[in-house]
């Protein structure tokens, strides 16, 4: 089986603009959850979505959004870019919600604003 | 306050040496999860556990409910164990991830 990919693998964006990040999990799961990884704050959870439903919610603005389509795959949104948004963004995909099942992250998309 | 703290945060072995990486938690969780970083961030799952203990090859985890306390062992640890290891609890109330700040770990051949 393929493993989950993300795409970009890495992004550059000015302040301001906004960005949107994909992510493809494997074949057959329906759960994808995506995190924000920084030097200062570590990894920290967004969200995570099961059949196209935002399922649960990390502490940040609205200005990080996300969506998951019929085939599971999924987006997240950034609008109105700030400096500190500049992280490595990883997803992972696990065949369901219950914590029986193992995640398995993508090599996550490198984002740098300037 | 962290939800989950780790120690120790650096940690130098000699290739051979047994390794022991903890992790304390405050949440209730369903699960405990820990996992590896090498550089350029690659992520992999290690173990999710929500009681007693796992082992993978050299790898064993263990945790303890009561105590709110997971560790992760390395036995005849080698240059190829050198990374990150992650702590992530899962909470039973709201089912989001909490991570530790990580543990980097270089072996020395």
């Amino acid at each position: 089986k393929a493993g989950v990919t993300q795409t970009p693998r890495y992004l550059i964006k000015t302040r301001g603009q906004q960005v949107t990040l994909s992510c493809s999990p494997i074949s057959g799961h329906r759960s994808v959850s995506w995190y924000q990884q920084t030097p200062g704050q570590g990894l920290q959870f967004l969200f995570e979505y099961f059949s196209e439903t935002q399922r649960n919610k990390g502490n940040f603005p609205g200005r990080f959004s996300g969506r998951q389509f019929s085939n599971s795959r999924s987006e997240m949104n950034v609008s109105t870019l700030e400096l500190g948004d500049s992280a490595l963004y990883l997803c992972a995909s696990s065949f369901g919600l219950r914590q029986v099942y193992e995640q398995y992250f993508g090599p996550g998309t490198r984002l740098t604003v300037t | 306050k962290n939800e989950v703290e780790q120690s120790p945060q650096n940690l130098t072995a000699q290739e051979g040496e047994f390794i022991t990486i903890n992790c304390s938690y405050s949440v209730g969780i369903s699960a405990l999860h820990w996992l590896q970083q090498h550089p350029g961030g690659g992520i992999v799952s290690l173990f999710m556990l929500s009681s007693g203990k796992k082992k993978h090859g050299r790898l064993i985890a263990t945790i303890n409910i009561q105590e709110k306390h997971s560790s992760l062992h390395i036995t005849a640890s080698h240059p190829r164990d050198s990374a990150v290891y992650i702590c992530a609890a899962r909470s039973n109330t709201g089912n989001q991830f909490y991570f530790g700040t990580g543990t980097s770990l270089t072996v020395i051949p």
